[in-house]
């Protein structure tokens, strides 16, 4: 799976949007963005995933460039609730790819009253 | 709506005891996963499991450890003889047939002393 770059935090005030960035620059073509959250020591939560095309569902939207090495993922009107760590995760789709996500770092998302 | 769920969600051992941690994956779902994050560390993966056998193991998944699926409903990981190094958060998944999305559970905090 292509490694991915996060920044380490960044801060959002509440009610604004917060747009995390990821940089996958060696992704595949038959590879899928993932993000994923933590809320403090929670279980890592699903947020959205995409292959090339923008996504969007009632969690957040995901806008993948054109040439899909980066991505960003976008919390609309972000809360309080909203701070946790994000991870975006690359990952092969199909055949022998019900395996692991491999997570990094992530970002740390703090959101402020 | 379904859940992973995970018991118990705190364990406190000694050095060189037996655990089981259990989990119940999300009905429907037939392929599970084993994760651990140790304290301020990155969440990594452990195990996979389909059809009753491994799919793939982690460095990590030693022979300490072992997976079984006792049940139509239960899944485990065993850690036979635990080391203080085992102290860690354990994340049960669980995936569904044909979707590649992985639901976590809250997890198992183990200590071991």
């Amino acid at each position: 799976d292509a490694k991915t770059t996060q920044p380490t935090s960044m801060d959002c005030a509440e009610g604004r949007a917060a747009n995390l960035p990821c940089n996958h620059s060696t992704i595949s073509g038959n590879e899928y963005v993932y993000w994923y959250r933590q809320i403090h020591s929670q279980g890592p939560q699903y947020i959205i995933h995409g292959l090339k095309n923008n996504e969007t569902n009632e969690m957040a939207s995901l806008i993948i460039t054109e040439d899909r090495k980066s991505s960003t993922l976008i919390l609309p009107h972000a809360t309080l609730r909203d701070t946790a760590v994000y991870y975006c995760i690359v990952r092969v789709a199909g055949g022998t790819s019900y395996g692991k996500l491999t997570f990094g770092q992530g970002t740390i998302l703090t959101v402020h009253p | 709506e379904p859940e992973v769920t995970q018991t118990p969600s705190h364990q406190v051992t000694q050095m060189g005891q037996e655990v089981i941690l259990r989990c119940v994956p999300i009905s429907n779902h037939l392929y599970f996963y084993w994760y651990r994050q140790i304290l301020g560390q990155k969440v990594e993966f452990l195990v996979s499991f389909y059809n009753n056998e491994i799919s793939e193991k982690s460095e990590i998944f030693d022979d300490q450890f072992s997976v079984e699926r006792p049940d139509g409903s239960n899944f485990t990981l065993k850690i036979r003889s635990t080391k203080l190094e085992d102290s860690a958060m354990y994340f049960c998944a669980s995936t569904p047939l044909y979707q590649e999305t992985q639901y976590f559970g809250p997890g198992t905090r183990l200590l071991v002393l």
